[in-house]
């Protein structure tokens, strides 16, 4: 089955900084990746998404790209703000009912 | 709408005990989810359903039961509590399958001893 894997699994930046976290799949039929995040305590919510058929896709500070043939995404956030900490979680799907999520990276942005 | 919505929020059980944890969605979802999170293990898929009287197994579904008898409704039953099940348990829905936004609950905290 699918497997993700993520990295890495705690990051540190600067406010004002970039961060990248990146994830690695491994069943080439997958076609959906999404990117969850989780504050300290909160239920996880959908910050972004991408669709195999797309290499980029951005929303305001955030950005997601896809390497289909490394069969790997990333999550791009730049100028980092103390809001932004937090666990940051991939998943991938192949078009089925299913999610398969990464471990996690704890984001944490020092002011 | 309140969304999704899950109780007990925190529960401590004994070994061999059993419990449920209940699950409502008021967003006439037709698929729901229930995950477990462990520290450091990202989120695993217990069991889901693609609509009322229908189950499946996810990634970890041994230990516990789910029914789906309604849309609103996705309990979740461990039997036979073990340590192992010390976790924290969120239950989520979407209007369709994987490729549709995930909308999770607040979590359960339980703990087994």
């Amino acid at each position: 089955g699918e497997n993700v894997e993520q990295h890495p699994s705690t990051l540190s930046v600067q406010e004002g900084d970039s961060a990248v976290i990146k994830c690695t799949y491994s069943d080439s039929a997958s076609n959906y990746f999404p990117w969850y995040k989780q504050e300290l305590g909160k239920r996880p919510q959908l910050i972004i998404d991408i669709r195999s058929n797309v290499g980029e896709k951005k929303d305001q500070r955030i950005a997601v790209t896809l390497n289909k043939t490394a069969k790997h995404f990333s999550l791009h956030i730049t100028e980092t703000q103390p809001e932004d900490s937090a666990v940051y979680f991939c998943a991938a799907s192949m078009d089925t009912d299913k999610l398969i999520f990464g471990t996690g990276t704890r984001l944490q942005v020092f002011p | 709408n309140a969304g999704v919505t899950q109780t007990p929020k925190f529960r401590i059980l004994k070994i061999g005990q059993s419990m449920t944890l209940q699950c409502t969605q008021d967003m006439n979802h037709n698929y729901m989810y229930w995950y477990r999170q462990d520290p450091g293990m990202g989120l695993k898929l217990i069991y889901y359903s693609v609509g009322a009287g229908i189950t499946d197994k996810g990634e970890v579904p041994n230990g516990y039961n789910v029914s789906r008898s309604t849309t609103e409704d996705f309990p979740l039953r461990l039997e036979l509590a073990a340590p192992s099940q010390t976790s924290v348990y969120f239950c989520a829905s979407s209007y369709g399958p994987a490729r549709y936004e995930q909308y999770f609950g607040p979590g359960t905290r339980l703990t087994v001893t």
